[in-house]
């Protein structure tokens, strides 16, 4: 079966700070990979998904992610983070196997921004 | 107006109560979603539904039941409440299957006291 690990619960960033947040997976192969966003009060929005092709994917928002397959990672990055992206991100690791299919979210890391 | 809505937004209700959430979407998407969300622990998948006449479990669908009124609509049941139930609910729907993008509702907070 597979798993996502978020390792960060919580992050603490200066605004205008570069960001990474950490996604790692474990599936015997290439799965579908997804980065959420959720608002304070608000449901989960993408930001941005990769399924083959360039590893390094560009979103909304300014974010982009890097899939790196020797690592099993899908990191998110953000050049200079804004007030605005205070939240909690979710990891997203998708499977469709003979027709069974599956989506496990991570644990979440939460993303504070400090002036 | 929102794409897919949940209602209430909030809810207290004692242990042993029956309780329904309802979600509406005017996405036209088949697919829907229930999940739950705890701290720590993400978002875990309590039923899904592909169509009116398909639906199924999902991780953790014990103490819950579902029902698919049209496509637009999906509700969730918790026939006699107990408070590990106390959680953050979210509805969401898809075009397609686990490739496509999931739209969440903007969620149920439950209390069961």
């Amino acid at each position: 079966a597979q798993s996502v690990t978020q390792p960060d619960i919580h992050i603490t960033v200066s605004e205008g700070a570069s960001l990474e947040l950490r996604c790692n997976y474990s599936y015997g192969a290439t799965p579908y990979l997804f980065w959420y966003v959720q608002s304070p009060g608000q449901g989960l929005q993408l930001l941005l998904k990769y399924f083959s092709g360039d590893t390094l994917v560009q979103g909304i928002k300014g974010f982009e992610a890097e899939f790196k397959r020797s690592q099993s990672s899908f990191n998110l990055r953000k050049p200079s983070v804004h007030w605005s992206d205070a939240a909690e991100y979710f990891c997203a690791v998708g499977i469709s196997n003979f027709g069974n299919e599956k989506l496990t979210f991570g644990t979440g890391t939460r993303l504070t921004i400090i002036p | 107006d929102a794409d897919v809505t949940q209602t209430p937004r909030n809810r207290i209700t004692k242990t042993g109560k029956r309780i329904m959430l309802e979600c509406s979407q005017t996405k036209g998407h088949d697919r829907m979603y229930w999940y739950r969300q705890d701290p720590g622990l993400g978002l875990r998948l309590i039923y899904y539904s592909f169509d009116v006449k398909d639906i199924n479990k999902g991780e953790i669908s014990d103490g819950y039941s579902v029902s698919r009124q049209a496509q637009a609509k999906f509700s969730l049941s918790l026939e006699s409440a107990i408070p590990n139930q106390t959680a953050l609910y979210f509805c969401a729907t898809s075009v397609t299957g686990v490739a496509d993008t999931q739209y969440f509702g903007p969620g149920t907070r439950l209390t069961v006291l």
